[in-house]
């Protein structure tokens, strides 16, 4: 069975403070990584992962797979209160359908 | 790109009411669509996954007969929940994909069963 594991549940850091996130996972015949962040509503995606060790950026939000491991992180610098969210951690493994297999999220808050 | 739209995003209804939800890839033609449930403070747990002109796939302990989801369409999935109960009350979100691009959410429905 697949199972992802996030860390830490939650966390609560102060504006401009820099947060990692940590994800690990185990999946038979895995495909991807994916890191969504959500507020209110449902997930937005933020990034996919395939292949080990390359970084992926977006402003100040940046992830990295590590696939002999079994982690991702998920990097936030310079945190806004905005960022206040839970960020989940999908593996998709290459089964039927090629279904997403949820970590339990990690909620971060970030004060003023 | 990538917008997907689930209707309605809330419902109130009493209890023996079978309530139908709409989920539709606006931009693109979707290979296959989710049906995901979320209770408070916790994860995404799927509970089927549909291919368009399929019988949809359902997760262990997910009733097809509670949870009637038809895949009309490429871009139009429909999940109805059949003379829904309180415990029925949950968040529904679905998702779209096509291909092997990532999975991309709808707004999610809050479904309120008195």
């Amino acid at each position: 069975e697949d199972k992802v594991v996030q860390s830490p549940l939650s966390l609560v850091v102060h504006e401009g403070d820099t947060v990692t996130l940590n994800c690990s996972y185990e999946v038979t015949n895995f495909r991807s990584l994916l890191w969504y962040k959500q507020e209110k509503k449902a997930p937005t995606f933020l990034f996919m992962l395939t292949s080990s060790g390359i970084e992926k950026k977006s402003g100040r939000l940046s992830s990295i797979l590590d696939k002999k491991e079994l982690f991702s992180i998920l990097n936030i610098t310079a945190t806004q209160t905005g960022d206040s969210a839970v960020y989940l951690c999908a593996v998709e493994g290459a089964g039927a359908g090629n279904m997403l297999t949820f970590g339990g999220g990690t909620r971060l808050m970030v004060k003023p | 790109g990538a917008v997907v739209s689930q209707h309605p995003s809330w419902v109130i209804c009493k209890s023996g009411t079978s309530v139908k939800i709409e989920c539709r890839s606006l931009d693109f033609q979707a290979t296959t669509m989710f049906w995901y449930r979320q209770f408070p403070k916790q994860s995404l747990m799927l509970m089927a996954t549909s291919n368009e002109g399929s019988k949809a796939t359902y997760e262990q302990g997910v009733e097809k007969d509670k949870f009637l989801i038809n895949h009309a369409s490429l871009t139009l999935s429909t999940l109805t929940v059949t003379s829904a109960h309180p415990e029925d009350s949950s968040f529904y979100i679905c998702s779209a994909r096509v291909n092997n691009q990532p999975q991309h959410f709808g707004d999610g429905t809050r479904l309120s069963i008195l």
